[in-house]
């Protein structure tokens, strides 16, 4: 199955600060998705990209698709406290996720 | 409209002893999915089953089985529960396979001792 390789790892970043979490495929993808899970809770889907050098923007989330397909990325404008929790993508096929990073918020 | 239910939310076992974790559906998904998730390791699929019918392996499925009773339900049985199994274990389930999101139950955090 196609494998996905998430970092960092952990991000602590003060309240305001911008944070950005990469996904890396040594396959190119057919889609990929990403989900937030807060603290004590299930993984939310957030998006899916499906096109070549897609942009999607949430309020102040951005996510990208490669050129290649085979990276993702999640950018966070200005973090918030309310964006703390573990950021998954997860590849298309048979839905295997990436480890995820997690994000910490320092008021 | 409940989504996504898995029973029990809970649940302490000695090891060797089995149990099944029931997870059941409202929306008429085709896929479904059982994860496991321990601290630092992400989510790794333990069975997905595409459609009613079918069942497939994932990444770590040594000492589970699965059946997919209905096109609703889809349930994780631990025949011998092992300390190494404590973990959260989340449900899924889709429209169809990895092409649409995914919607996640509760968990049920199970601890072997």
């Amino acid at each position: 199955g196609q494998q996905v390789m998430q970092i960092p790892q952990y991000q602590h970043v003060q309240e305001g600060e911008d944070f950005t979490t990469y996904c890396n495929s040594s396959t190119t993808l057919s889609n990929i998705q990403w989900y937030k899970q807060r603290p004590g809770r299930h993984p939310v889907f957030k998006i899916q990209l499906v096109k070549s050098g897609e942009v999607k923007k949430q309020k102040r989330l951005t996510f990208q698709f490669g050129e290649a397909k085979k990276n993702s990325s999640l950018h966070i404008t200005a973090t918030q406290t309310t964006d703390v929790g573990t950021y998954f993508c997860a590849a298309y096929n048979d839905m295997r996720f990436g480890a995820g990073t997690r994000l910490t918020v320092k008021p | 409209n409940a989504g996504v239910t898995q029973t029990p939310k809970f649940q302490v076992l000695k090891t060797g002893q089995s149990m099944t974790l029931q997870c059941a559906q409202d929306m008429n998904h085709n896929s479904m999915y059982w994860y496991r998730q321990d601290p630092g390791m992400g989510l790794r699929l333990i069975y997905y089953s595409a459609s009613e019918g079918t069942t497939d392996k994932g990444e770590v499925p040594n000492g589970y089985n699965v059946s997919r009773l209905n096109k609703r339900e889809f349930s994780l049985r631990l025949e011998s529960a092992a300390p190494s199994q404590t973990s959260v274990y989340f449900c899924a389930s889709s429209v169809a396979g990895g092409s649409t999101e995914a919607f996640f139950g509760q968990g049920t955090r199970l601890t072997v001792v």
